[in-house]
C-alpha cells in the first residue's frame, strides 16, 4: 500500500519561497509506472494541478503554465521523496497542498494528507 | 486549458434514492487511439483528501462500491449513485487527464434530504 507523508512550513511570507516535501513509502519515486504530482485546493480556485515529476529512463517534469516559472518539483532518490518549491508567493497561493501518486495516466490513486500553507506577513 | 463544468453545484437527496451528477468538458476528452475517455471522478469528505472513485470515465477503482457508476463520452459525463447511503455525503469532483494542465470541475456538494 502506497503512503505519502507531507512536511513543510505552514506559514510563508509574501515574496518568499514555499517548500514542501512528500515522502513515499510502498513505492519508489523512480518507478517507471507512476508519476508524482502536486495539487492544491483553495475556496477561490478549487482543485488546481501544479505539476509532476516522473522517471522513464530519464527524469521528466511537467508544470502548469499558470505557475509560470515560479515552480520546481524535484525527486530525491536517496530519500525516496519529491519536493515542491514555489517562488515569489502571494496571498493567492494560500491553499491546502497535496502530493499525489499518478497511476499510469492521469488519475491520482494515492494522496497525501494535505498541508495547509498560508501566505501572510 | 480544458474547462470542466459540473452541475448541479449542490443537491440534497433522500437515503436510498438515485443521485446524478453531471460534468461537461470544454473540449472532447475522448481518444480514438485507445477508445478511452480521459475522465476521472473523486469523492472528498470534510478534512480528507479526494478519493479516487472512477477512471476512464466508467471504470470503478478497486474497493469502490458498485452503487457508484460513471458514464458518458466526448464532452458529457455522469456520475450516478444508485441508492444513496449516509456515508456518501461528500463533495464530488470530475477531472480530465486528456492533457496538461489537468483540470478539475468545481465540485458538487451532496447532502441528505
Amino acid at each position: 500500500q502506497v503512503q505519502l507523508q507531507q512536511s513543510g512550513l505552514g506559514v510563508v511570507k509574501p515574496s518568499q519561497t514555499l517548500s514542501l516535501t512528500c515522502a513515499i513509502s510502498g513505492d519508489s519515486v523512480s518507478s517507471d509506472s507512476a508519476s508524482w504530482n502536486w495539487i492544491r485546493q483553495s475556496p477561490s480556485r478549487g482543485l488546481e494541478w501544479l505539476g509532476r515529476t516522473y522517471y522513464r529512463s530519464k527524469w521528466y517534469n511537467n508544470y502548469s503554465i499558470h505557475m509560470k516559472s515560479r515552480i520546481t518539483i524535484n525527486p530525491d532518490t536517496s530519500k525516496n521523496h519529491f519536493s515542491l518549491q514555489l517562488n515569489s508567493v502571494t496571498p493567492e497561493d494560500t491553499a491546502i497542498y497535496y502530493c499525489t501518486r499518478e497511476a499510469v495516466r492521469g488519475w491520482s490513486n494515492f494522496w497525501g494528507p494535505g498541508s495547509l500553507v498560508t501566505v501572510s506577513s | 486549458d480544458i474547462v470542466m463544468t459540473q452541475s448541479p453545484e449542490s443537491l440534497a437527496v433522500s437515503l436510498g434514492e438515485r443521485v446524478t451528477i453531471n460534468c461537461k468538458s470544454s473540449q472532447s476528452v475522448f481518444s480514438s487511439s485507445n477508445n478511452n475517455n480521459y475522465l476521472t471522478w473523486y469523492q472528498q469528505k470534510p478534512g480528507q483528501p479526494p478519493k479516487l472513485l472512477i477512471y476512464w470515465a466508467s471504470t470503478r477503482e478497486s474497493g469502490v462500491p458498485d452503487r457508484f457508476s460513471g458514464s458518458g463520452s466526448g464532452t458529457d459525463f455522469t456520475l450516478t449513485i444508485s441508492g444513496l447511503q449516509a456515508e456518501d455525503v461528500a463533495v464530488y469532483f470530475c477531472q480530465q487527464y486528456y492533457g496538461t494542465p489537468y483540470t478539475f470541475g468545481q465540485g458538487t456538494k451532496l447532502e441528505i434530504k
